[in-house]
């Protein structure tokens, strides 16, 4: 059964906390991206990555980190220096290039105590 | 130069009209356009694209009308059914796919 999986499906976490957040696709997709979706605001990436052990900011990537060391991972760390972090977080994938569709997980809802 | 505009932000539709949702873009670079369709809770999923070299897209009661002069393209659902209930973000990106671009995204509502 292919596609993407986040995990975990609801995050709680206190003001000054670091936490991560799971992106895990087995499209054999080269590509991959997330998003931070807030009311009103459509998808906004944050970070994407073309191919293993590189990837390249979006348009709001202060206060977040990734890393991708597995073509199928693709973690995203909300630090404690991002200033509004409570959001509907959204991991992606796509083939690359002429990525085309890119294939959505079911999301994290992060929520700051 | 960068952004993707959308219209309407929320729009209520009998059941069995015609929903219809705008965006307009300014980067003419732009060369691939698709629609995601989001329910509640759930990821956005693709329901059609368009390339720039066609004025229109056809794939059942859902229909991109593209152009390209106006820098503008539209997503029209006919035959609109309380299923359809969902938020709907129009993209577009460069070099035929890859970063996408979204707009602010529709909140389409079917009444029965």
């Amino acid at each position: 059964d292919g596609g993407i999986t986040q995990s975990p499906k609801y995050l709680f976490r206190k003001e000054g906390q670091n936490v991560t957040l799971s992106c895990e696709q087995n499209l054999n997709h080269d590509a991959m991206y997330w998003y931070r979706q807030d009311p009103g605001q459509g998808l906004r990436l944050i970070y994407y990555s073309q191919i293993v052990n590189d990837f390249q900011k979006g348009d709001i990537a202060e206060g977040y980190s990734v890393s991708r060391e597995k073509k199928e991972s693709f973690p995203l760390t909300v630090t404690s220096a991002q200033k509004n972090p409570t959001a509907f977080y959204l991991c992606a994938s796509s083939i690359w290039p002429n990525g085309g569709e890119q294939f959505f997980g079911p999301g994290t809802r992060l929520t700051v105590l | 130069q960068q952004q993707v505009k959308q219209s309407p932000q929320s729009l209520i539709v009998q059941k069995g009209g015609i929903s219809i949702i705008n965006c307009a873009y300014e980067n003419t670079a732009f060369d691939y356009f698709p629609w995601y369709q989001q329910f509640p809770g759930k990821g956005p999923a693709l329901l059609i694209a368009i390339r720039p070299d066609v004025s229109e897209k056809k794939e059942g009661r859902f229909t991109i009308s593209f152009n390209k002069s106006a820098k503008q393209f539209s997503l029209h659902i006919m035959d609109s059914q309380p299923g359809d209930s969902a938020t709907y973000f129009c993209a577009a990106s460069r070099d035929q796919g890859g970063k996408l671009i979204f707009g602010q995204g529709t909140e389409l509502s079917v009444k029965p």
